[in-house]
C-alpha cells in the first residue's frame, strides 16, 4: 500500500539550529501536510500544500511539495525550546479521501 | 472558539466493559474521523464519516463501532473493549470533504486492564 517514509526519525538539536525533515513515498500526491504534535496534545496543522513545486512559509516555518509530487520537506530556522514535538507529514492522492501518514519525527532541542 | 473535544481525556476500564468515547465539534465540519495512536506506529485511522448517517471504515475498524447521527457529533464505540486496545485516540474534523486540512482533539488516553 502507500507509505510515506519520514526522516529523521528524531533529531535532537542546539537552540538556534536549523532543522530540515522530509517525507518521500514511491506514490504520487496532490496534497501534502505538515503537522506539529506537542506532548500530551493533538497535532495541529503547520502547513498545507496543494501544488507541486509550491513553497509556503509560516513564521519560521517553510514547507515545499517536491515538483516530482513524491515528496515535501519542512524546515525550521532559528530553532527555540517551544518547538520540542513530533513532526507528521500526511498526504492524500486525488479524490482519495484517506490521509496517508508518516511516522513522524521527533524534534529535541537543547536550551 | 473552534475546537474538537473529546471526552473523557483519561479512561482506565476492564477487559469487556462496553465503553463510548464522545466527539463534538462546533465548526459545522462535514468530515469527521477517529485515529489511534501507537508508540512507533504513528496515527491509524479507525473509522471516519463523511457526513451524518455516512461512515466508512479505516486502516484498522476491528473492534470499534462509530456512528454519525448528527453532525456535530461523532462518538466512538468499544463494545468488548481488550488490552490491545490500550492506546491515545484522537477525533478529528474538517470542513473539506476530501478530509484534508484536519483539526484534532486533544486525546483520550485509554486503558484496558
Amino acid at each position: 500500500g502507500q507509505q510515506l517514509n519520514q526522516s529523521p526519525q528524531s533529531m535532537f538539536i542546539q537552540e538556534g539550529e536549523d532543522v530540515s525533515m522530509n517525507c518521500t513515498s514511491s506514490s504520487i500526491f496532490n496534497t501534502w501536510l505538515w503537522y506539529k504534535q506537542d506532548p500530551g496534545e493533538g497535532p495541529v496543522l503547520l502547513i498545507a500544500l496543494y501544488k507541486a513545486g509550491e513553497l509556503t512559509s509560516n513564521g519560521r516555518l517553510t514547507a515545499q511539495f517536491g515538483i516530482t509530487r513524491k515528496d515535501s520537506f519542512l524546515n525550521i530556522s532559528a530553532s527555540i525550546p517551544s518547538d520540542v514535538g513530533i513532526y507528521f507529514c500526511s498526504s492524500r492522492t486525488g479524490n482519495n479521501r484517506k490521509l496517508i501518514w508518516g511516522l513522524g519525527t521527533s524534534l529535541a532541542v537543547n536550551p | 472558539e473552534a475546537q474538537v473535544t473529546q471526552n473523557p481525556r483519561y479512561l482506565i476500564t476492564v477487559t469487556g466493559k462496553k465503553l463510548t468515547v464522545t466527539c463534538s465539534q462546533n465548526m459545522n465540519h462535514e468530515y469527521m474521523s477517529w485515529y489511534r495512536q501507537d508508540p512507533g506506529l504513528g496515527l491509524r485511522q479507525i473509522y471516519y464519516s463523511m457526513n451524518v448517517e455516512v461512515t466508512d471504515k479505516g486502516d484498522v475498524p476491528e473492534g470499534y463501532k462509530v456512528s454519525r447521527k448528527e453532525k456535530r457529533n461523532f462518538p466512538l464505540i468499544l463494545e468488548s473493549p481488550s488490552p490491545n486496545q490500550t492506546s491515545l485516540y484522537f477525533c478529528a474534523s474538517s470542513d473539506s470533504n476530501s478530509g484534508a486540512e484536519q483539526y484534532f482533539g486533544p486525546g483520550t488516553r485509554l486503558t484496558v486492564t
